[in-house]
């Protein structure tokens, strides 16, 4: 069973600061997604990284896919209050697995 | 384009009742699945399928059942509701499986009392 531990599980902060999160596994992820989740709706693909050592930012956030392809990370510069959330990273391990594995999530709060 | 629409978005159930929860796609996706989403518990994988006429279960699919008729349409049924049933259920689809991202519905509330 594969498995994608994210870190931190809360994470609470101002609006204008830094942070990152991270997601990682003991098993090699073909790709990788990030999705947030706001309240109430489905989760929306933000991401997908493929390569090892994959760099894509999309305005202030930038992904990054480990060069072993086993964990990411989601750094955010200058959070804003709309970027509160939960963010779920989601691996597949290719071939004929046409399911993602899912991680619990990290829920961001940015406050005023 | 509507995307992925799930239907109701709230319902309670009284123990050992019954329900379909609805989903259905305009994007012409093969893949299809359900999900289960409690408290800090991630999202667990009920039940997919690849294509119309073909399904198999997730992690986590006792207590429910699942068809594909068409492409568009993919129903999840409650047999006996039970409490542990209380869930945030989402239906998702993607074009090409798991490497291609997914397209999720904005979920139904299911409280079973």
């Amino acid at each position: 069973t594969q498995l994608l531990e994210q870190s931190p599980q809360f994470l609470s902060i101002q609006e204008g600061e830094n942070l990152t999160v991270y997601c990682n596994s003991s098993s090699v992820f073909s790709s990788l997604q990030w999705y947030r989740q706001e309240p109430g709706e489905g989760p929306v693909l933000l991401v997908t990284v493929v390569t090892g050592g994959e760099v894509k930012k999309l305005k202030r956030l930038t992904f990054q896919f480990g060069d072993a392809r086993k964990d990411s990370s989601l750094h955010i510069t200058a959070a804003q209050p709309g970027d509160t959330g939960l963010y779920l990273c989601a691996g597949n391990s290719g071939g004929s697995n046409y399911k993602l594995t899912f991680g619990k999530g990290t829920l961001l709060t940015v406050n005023p | 384009n509507a995307g992925v629409t799930q239907t109701p978005k709230f319902r309670i159930l009284k123990i050992g009742q019954s329900m379909t929860l609805q989903c259905t796609q305009d994007m012409n996706h093969n893949y299809m699945y359900w999900y289960r989403q409690d408290p800090g518990m991630g999202l667990k994988l009920i039940y997919y399928s690849v294509g119309a006429g073909i399904t198999d279960k997730g992690e986590v699919p006792n207590g429910y059942n699942v068809s594909r008729s068409t492409t568009e349409d993919f129903p999840l049924r409650l047999e006996l509701a039970a409490p542990s049933q209380t869930s945030v259920y989402f239906c998702a689809s993607s074009y090409s499986g798991g490497a291609g991202g997914y397209t999720f519905g904005s979920g139904t509330r299911l409280t079973v009392v």
